[in-house]
């Protein structure tokens, strides 16, 4: 079956510091991935889509230049948050479809705290 | 902002009891509505896609039906077993959103034994 890998899994590090985490569809093409972010007791929020080749599409409320994605090729989007805050610790989590229709394959889940 | 819902938020079943959970959500623009099964540490796994109202699925234990028309999507575990602990997430597709998901909060299950 479709497999994402995403890592770091997990990521301590200090205010100011940026923190790239990668996402992976390891035995298919993804052309869209997705980015999302949980906050404790919450749900699954949509960050941003991934469009390889071109920019990202953000949803409302989350800024593009801290949380810069980049979709090279067609089988790895990465996320990079930029100089990191607490108030961006959080767990971070992507996904990716062999198309339309289809059911999401997600990756691990970052776990990101910033002391 | 679209609003989907799952309830109750959590339960506690004893092993071999049946149970279900609800996903509601607003039936307009619909296109699919998905399950998935996240068991603590590891990636959240597909259950079902459903798009036509009235559809029923099934997976061994686990089925789900849905209703497009009154926005409303029921998942059942029939004979829960501990191995079905886990946080069950509904998440809505709206028509020309590109496959983004929407997500409930979960229902958390747990079965014990």
């Amino acid at each position: 079956g479709a497999v994402v890998s995403q890592h770091p899994s997990r990521v301590i590090c200090k205010s100011g510091t940026s923190v790239k985490i990668e996402c992976r569809s390891l035995d298919f093409q993804a052309t869209t991935m997705f980015w999302y972010r949980q906050f404790p007791k919450q749900s699954l929020m949509l960050m941003a889509t991934s469009n390889e080749g071109s920019k990202a599409t953000y949803e409302q409320g989350v800024e593009k230049d801290k949380f810069l994605i980049n979709h090279a090729s067609l089988t790895l989007s990465t996320l990079t948050v930029t100089s990191a805050h607490p108030e961006d610790s959080s767990f971070y989590i992507c996904s990716a479809s062999v198309g339309i229709g289809q059911p999401q394959h997600f990756g691990d889940g970052t776990r990101l705290s910033i002391l | 902002i679209l609003n989907v819902e799952q309830s109750p938020q959590s339960l506690h079943v004893q092993e071999g009891d049946s149970t279900n959970f609800t996903c509601s959500f607003p039936s307009s623009n619909f296109y699919a509505l998905h399950w998935y099964r996240w068991e603590t540490a590891k990636s959240p796994e597909a259950l079902f896609v459903m798009t036509l109202n009235g559809d029923e699925k099934k997976k061994g234990r686990i089925s789900a039906t849905l209703n497009t028309k009154e926005g409303y999507s029921y998942l059942y575990i029939k004979g829960s077993q501990p191995e079905d602990s886990a946080t069950y997430l509904c998440a809505l597709v709206s028509s020309g959103s590109a496959r983004q998901l929407t997500f409930g909060s979960g229902t958390q299950l747990t079965v014990l034994p």
